[in-house]
């Protein structure tokens, strides 16, 4: 079946950078692009931006620039986030998510990756 | 772009119905028809349950329905059951390849 498995949780100290990654299985990887999303505790879900499978071309949401970078190992059928210079507010849940119709809506997810910011 | 505008909470009891809002702009959810809805239970992943408006991913009960008018998206959960208590978010496709969630609404089953 198709499926999103991510890496496990994190703990990170202030300025360091994290890498999380997002294993697909059950269908072919370079067909659908890949969301990130981020749930800061007890907050809402936010749209980091996502990346073209195909092209490995990456699309940032405001806010998520900079920091933020979206990778691929086709070759895996692996996705990865790496976070930089992290600073406490990183602290989130972080998912992968599929695309669905060109990138208008998102449908199977992963199970999240939990990183957190404490010196 | 700014997030969607939700209630941050509705309630029904059992066999009732319940239907939350998800306000935006003609800039996205007025603008397309790419307005999807996720349930999220505490602890665990977002579980897409309408996409385009209207339509529903097999598996999810015909319970949920969505719908669109202007720049308002609203899900109706009929017949509301125990395990329907969950986080509710929207998102809207808004152009330039980006999407924009709602800011979620918690529904209680009374």
């Amino acid at each position: 079946q198709v499926q999103l498995v991510q890496s496990g949780s994190e703990l990170r100290k202030p300025g360091a950078s994290v890498k999380v990654s997002c294993k697909a299985s059950g269908y072919t990887f370079t067909t659908y692009g890949m969301n990130w999303v981020r749930q800061a505790p007890g907050q809402g879900l936010e749209w980091m931006g996502w990346i073209d499978t195909n092209t490995g071309t990456p699309t940032h949401a405001q806010g998520f620039t900079g920091r933020f970078v979206f990778s691929l190992d086709t070759s895996l059928s692996t996705a990865y986030l790496q976070i930089s210079s992290l600073k406490a507010e990183d602290t989130a849940v972080y998912y992968c998510a599929r695309e669905l119709l060109g990138g208008r809506s998102i449908d199977i997810w992963g199970q999240g990756t939990t990183v957190t910011v404490s010196s | 772009q700014s997030a969607l505008t939700q209630p941050p909470s509705a309630s029904g009891s059992p066999g009732q119905s319940v239907t939350i809002s998800c306000t935006g702009t003609s800039s996205d959810v007025g603008g397309y028809n790419y307005v999807s809805w996720y349930q999220q239970h505490p602890g665990k992943a977002p579980k897409l349950m309408i996409y385009e408006v209207t339509k529903r991913p097999s598996g999810v009960p015909d319970r949920f329905s969505g719908s669109k008018s202007g720049n308002t998206a609203s899900l109706t959960v009929s017949g509301l059951q125990a395990e329907d208590e969950a986080d509710y978010y929207c998102t809207s496709y808004g152009g330039s390849s980006n999407l924009v969630f709602g800011g979620g609404t918690k529904v209680t089953v009374l």
